[in-house]
């Protein structure tokens, strides 16, 4: 099976920066995703990592570390509409299927 | 990016009827589909993925005579919940990956999700 742990909820000021962290215990590791959820809403997708480094797209970047089973999401110049959920994702073995972390919960207070 | 559409967007049923949910990708060929469903303040938890042409594969805890899962096209997987009970009552997201190079070759598009009550 796979483990993946990321913080419950998380509270940041509009205009400053957020890392979101996710670690995951797996075999078989084939990449990981960030997706931004909003409340009711499906999930869009934010980022995919497959090697180890930083990967940067606009406001945000993620960062994969496969030895540590370590992922992070960076938020900078926070909006207030970026106030939802992260979910971190883990593609593990041969299988397809994507695997979610149970989400961390941001909000962006003024 | 690719779109996935689903229908309907929300139901309400009564106790003991059933509901089909549809699940199509619009503009690529998804050989595979999944089926989540996420309770409130929950992540998502996959149900079964849904493989063209034969039967799907469901996740340890998922009734497969209750959640049937019909993959009939390359385009079109669908969801039917039989018996519906109030336990039953969620948000239900399907998602398919488009292997084409335009779209990165790994992304998880995911659909609009159906809210499903039952009463």
């Amino acid at each position: 099976g796979q483990n993946i742990d990321q913080p419950t909820e998380m509270t940041a000021t509009e205009g400053a920066i957020v890392q979101i962290n996710c670690t995951y215990q797996t075999s078989g590791f084939n990449g990981l995703f960030w997706y931004q959820q909003h409340a009711g809403e499906a999930p869009t997708f934010l980022s995919y990592n497959v090697l180890d480094g930083l990967e940067e797209k606009g406001r945000f970047s993620s960062f994969l570390s496969r030895s540590k089973g370590y992922s992070y999401l960076l938020l900078k110049e926070l909006q207030m509409k970026d106030s939802a959920s992260y979910l971190c994702a883990v593609w593990a073995g041969g299988y397809q299927k994507v695997t979610f972390g149970t989400g961390t919960k941001l909000q962006v207070i003024p | 990016g690719a779109v996935v559409s689903q229908h309907p967007s929300w139901v309400i049923c009564k106790s003991g009827t059933s509901v089909k949910i549809e699940c199509r990708s619009l503009d690529f060929q998804a050989t595979t589909m999944f089926w989540y469903r996420q309770f409130p303040k929950q992540s998502l938890m996959l149900m079964a993925t849904s493989n063209e042409g034969s039967k799907a594969t469901y996740e340890q805890g998922v009734e497969k005579d209750k959640f049937l899962i019909n993959h009939a096209s390359l385009t079109l997987s669908t969801l039917t919940v039989t018996s519906a009970h109030p336990e039953d009552s969620s948000f239900y997201i399907c998602s398919a990956r488009d292997y084409r190079p335009t779209s990165g070759g790994n992304e998880q598009f995911f659909g609009p999700g159906t809210r499903l009550t039952v009463l």
